[in-house]
Formats: structure tokens, sequence, C-alpha cells
């Protein structure tokens, strides 16, 4: 009964270092999604696939790719870290039209200094 | 216009206090609308989804309005322990994307 997994759960990164974060799902949900929260900012939309084979930018896409690896899996890459990139990342999904909510993930903590 | 606000708080209440949260939305095509709540450093997690004619769960009461493109959250004899963030969250025409307001802070006081 795992919901969604994010790995890892914590990262501290150089500037300029890249790295994966990974999001597995294992309720056969067809879109999944990665959102970024700092403070005062709320939940912002990095980037979402609606189902696999797709994915679209949210609000706040630069600097950062995803990947729809599979049903199950959706990861977000930094390719170059920026000290602006320390934030909580979660990861969601959610079974579109069906009027059910998102199931998130526990959250990975990433500092860039 | 941000698609989804929120009152940011905070709000302070004594126990056993009533307490609404309002938000408003921009989509006039979005299709469903819920509540969430989040725990400090932890991920959101469902309160209660929201319909056109309003529903219950407890103490809790969610309301759309459609005309006016707001949904509200009362609370009702408020518990130490519904002290969190509470974000309004809209699922948009295209019914893919979840567009979170910023969160309403609650705190419950003995």
């Amino acid at each position: 009964n795992a919901g969604v997994t994010q790995t890892p759960k914590f990262q501290v990164l150089k500037t300029g270092q890249s790295m994966t974060l990974q999001c597995a799902q294992d309720m056969n949900h067809n879109s999944m999604y990665w959102y970024r929260q700092d403070p005062g900012m709320g939940l912002r939309l990095i980037y979402y696939s609606a189902s696999e084979g797709t994915t679209d930018k949210g609000e706040v896409p630069n600097g950062y790719n995803v990947s729809r690896l599979n049903k199950r899996e959706f990861s977000l890459r930094l390719e170059s870290a920026a000290p602006s990139q320390t934030s909580v990342y979660f990861c969601a999904s959610r079974e579109p039209g069906t009027g059910l909510p998102g199931v998130f993930g526990s959250g990975t903590q990433l500092s860039v200094l | 216009r941000k698609e989804v606000e929120q009152d940011p708080g905070p709000f302070n209440v004594p126990e056993g206090a009533t307490v609404a949260f309002n938000c408003t939305y921009s989509n006039s095509a979005s299709q469903s609308f819920f509540w969430y709540r989040q725990d400090c450093r932890k991920e959101p997690k469902l309160l209660m989804s929201v319909y056109s004619s309003g529903n219950e769960d407890g103490r809790f009461t969610a309301q759309l309005n459609r005309a006016s493109q707001y949904i509200s959250l009362l609370i009702r004899d408020s518990k130490l322990s519904d002290s969190a963030t509470y974000l309004c969250v809209d699922s948009g025409g295209s019914n893919y994307k979840l567009t979170f307001g910023k969160g309403t802070l609650l705190t419950v006081n003995p």
C-alpha cells in the first residue's frame, strides 16, 4: 500500500551539479505531477504528465526536465543546479476525469549550496 | 490574476471556535475542487472534495459557488489538532492540472 514513493528524501548539491528525483506510484494513475514548495509561495507546478508518453510545462519549468519513463514512474532532472532551486519537491499522481484528488509523495528536501 | 487565490491568514482561534476559509478561482471551466490539509514539513493530504451541492464531513463543511467562483471550508468546534495549513485546489478545465492556492495557516489555541 505504498501510494506515491519519492526518492531521495533529502539531498544537498553544489551549484552546477546535476541530479534526478525519482517518483513512482502503484495506483495505476494516468496523470503525474511535480511541484515545488517554497515559503510564502505555496505549491507551484513544475511539470506534469497527463498520461504515459506526454509531458507538459507547468508554472515554473525553467531549469528542469522530466521523463515519464512508464505509467508508474515520472522523474524530475536538474541538469545544473542553482541555489534558487533550493526547495521542497513533491510528486503527485491522480486519475483524471474521475473527480478523485491527487495523492502526494512525502517530498524531497533539496538544498543547493 | 492568479488562478487560485486564498487568504493566507494566519488565523488564530481558540478551541471550540468556528472558522471559515474562502478561496476564489479564475477558470470558469474548472470541474473539480478539493481542500487539502498540510502539516508542517509534511506532504499535503486530502481533507475533502467539494461538490456543487455542498458536502459535510463531521465538523467540516465545504461549499462551491460557481456563479461567484469561490469555494469555502467551514470548521466547527475547532480542535488543537486542526492546526495546519489548508490548501484549496482546482483541477482546471482540462481536468489534468491541479492548481493550488498558497494556503491558509490555522492555529487553534488552548
